[in-house]
C-alpha cells in the first residue's frame, strides 16, 4: 500500500526567510506523480507544485521549489521569501496511473511578520 | 469559468437522515472523486469515477454512493447518516491523461449529530 509520511505537523518561518517541509512516501511502483498542495483557512485546496517521478529536474514554481530524491523516497517542499500569505497547512500527496491521490496528515506553516 | 463547485457549503444532519452533495465541473473533465478530509487527517478517497455512467470505490466507501448520469456532475449519497460521517468532503476533477493534476471544490462541512 502507499503511504505518504509528513513528520513535521507544525513549522514557522520569519517573513522574506526560506522554510523547507518534509515528506517521505513509500511505494514500489516506477512511475508515479508527486504534489504538493495548500489549504488556507478558506479551505480550498490548491495545488503548489508537482513531479513526474520520471524527471529527474526538480520542479519549480516561482519561490517554490523541490529537492526530489527517487531512491530515497523523499520529496520535500521549499519555499523561498516567504509571506504572510503562505501560512496554511500544506499536503504533500503521491498518485501513480490514473486515480487514487494519496495524501500525508499536513503540515501547517505559519509566517512570523 | 466555475471550476469545481460543491452544494452545499455546509449541512447538519441527525443520525439516520439522508442527503445528497453534488459536485458540478465546467471544464469537460473526464474523471472526477470525492474525498474526505477529517481532522489531522489528510484527504481520503471515497469514490471516484473515469467518465460518465461509471463509478468505483475508493479508499473508505462504505456508507456512501455514487452517481455519474451527467459528465459534469458527480453526486454523493449518505442513505443513513452516522456521526463518523461527520468530517469536510471534497470533490475534485481532472482531465483524462495520467499526468494532468486535480482540481478541487472548496469542500462541504457536514455534521452529524
Amino acid at each position: 500500500a502507499q503511504t505518504v509520511t509528513q513528520s513535521q505537523p507544525e513549522m514557522s518561518v520569519q517573513e522574506a526567510e526560506t522554510v523547507t517541509l518534509s515528506c517521505t512516501y513509500d511505494t514500489s511502483e516506477s512511475d508515479y506523480y508527486l504534489f504538493w498542495y495548500k489549504q488556507p483557512p478558506s479551505r480550498q485546496m490548491i495545488l503548489v507544485i508537482r513531479q513526474e517521478a520520471y524527471k529527474q529536474q526538480n520542479a519549480t514554481e516561482n519561490r517554490f521549489s523541490v529537492n526530489f530524491q527517487k531512491a530515497a523516497k523523499s520529496f520535500s517542499l521549499k519555499i523561498s521569501d516567504s509571506q504572510l500569505g503562505d501560512a496554511a497547512m500544506y499536503f504533500c500527496a503521491y498518485r501513480t496511473g490514473a486515480n487514487n491521490l494519496f495524501f500525508g496528515t499536513g503540515t501547517r506553516l505559519t509566517v512570523i511578520p | 469559468n466555475a471550476g469545481v463547485t460543491q452544494t452545499p457549503k455546509f449541512r447538519v444532519l441527525k443520525t439516520g437522515q439522508s442527503m445528497t452533495l453534488l459536485c458540478a465541473q465546467d471544464m469537460n473533465h473526464e474523471y472526477m472523486y470525492w474525498y474526505r478530509q477529517d481532522p489531522g487527517m489528510g484527504l481520503r478517497l471515497i469514490h471516484y469515477s473515469v467518465g460518465e455512467g461509471t463509478t468505483a470505490k475508493g479508499e473508505v466507501p462504505d456508507g456512501y454512493n455514487v452517481s455519474r448520469l451527467k459528465k459534469q456532475n458527480f453526486l454523493l449519497g449518505l442513505e443513513s447518516a452516522a456521526p463518523s460521517q461527520t468530517s469536510v468532503y471534497f470533490c475534485a476533477s481532472k482531465w483524462a491523461h495520467k499526468a494532468d493534476t486535480q482540481y478541487f471544490g472548496p469542500g462541504t462541512r457536514l455534521t452529524v449529530l
